[in-house]
């Protein structure tokens, strides 16, 4: 597609309930991440995929959280028993470039983000 | 561990030069310096990075000191729309997890 695409754009949940969000990049794209925002302060990474193939989850909080890209385009973010402290504005990138790209250009283009509640 | 220091806001006139400063003391050889903005509730927008010269491109330029341990972004003329939080991001080139900091936040005043 033209942007990143994520869905839902909003979503709330009773906690203990568990949530699937998903992010469609850029068509072509190599590289997918996942980032999570809290009201008022700058996007925290979360994970990091090439192609298929997730290269770096530590950002993921515990092992409630996991992400997979299973045909290397579109993802989801999945979390389980889902908790108040969960909510936030869950938001996923792209971009064209893969890791040791030495022209330093490594664009990444973020999506809207999927908002979640957890009550 | 902050790579950068910004000032938490600043303001502009609309149609003046929006000129935003970013510490960057620790920065090694290899890393550039990226600026991304979010404007209200959308996603972060990539404007400009650089490694040693300065950059310019139809949103901004970046102007990178000598020592590699400062920079500034300017806006040439600033309009209501960029009205938004600035995001000073170093990075090296294989790198990928941008650690966004608080930014500063930027209002264009008519």
């Amino acid at each position: 597609g033209a942007g990143v695409s994520q869905s839902p754009r909003y979503k709330v949940t009773k906690r203990g309930q568990d949530v699937a969000l998903r992010c469609d990049p850029i068509s072509g794209h190599v590289s997918l991440y996942w980032y999570r925002q809290a009201l008022g302060q700058g996007p925290e990474f979360l994970t990091y995929f090439n192609y298929e193939a997730q290269q770096d989850k530590s950002g993921l909080p515990n092992d409630r959280f996991s992400a997979e890209r299973p045909e290397g385009s579109i993802s989801t973010l999945t979390i389980q028993r889902t908790e108040q402290r969960d909510s936030a504005m869950y938001r996923c990138a792209s971009s064209a470039n893969r890791e040791g790209l030495s022209s330093g250009a490594n664009v990444l283009t973020f999506g809207a983000g999927s908002r979640l509640t957890v009550l | 561990d902050a790579k950068t220091t910004q000032p938490p806001s600043m303001d502009c006139a609309e149609g003046r030069a929006a000129n935003l400063p970013c510490n960057h003391s620790t920065i090694s050889g290899n890393e550039y310096v990226y600026w991304y903005r979010q404007i209200h509730s959308q996603g972060p927008q990539y404007i400009i990075h650089g490694l040693k010269n300065n950059e310019t491109n139809e949103m901004a330029s970046l102007i990178i000191t000598e020592d590699r341990k400062s920079s500034t972004l300017i806006l040439p003329h600033a309009t209501l729309r960029d009205t938004a939080v600035y995001y000073c991001i170093v990075l090296f080139s294989n790198d990928y997890k941008l650690s966004f900091g608080a930014g500063t936040t930027v209002t264009v005043r008519a």
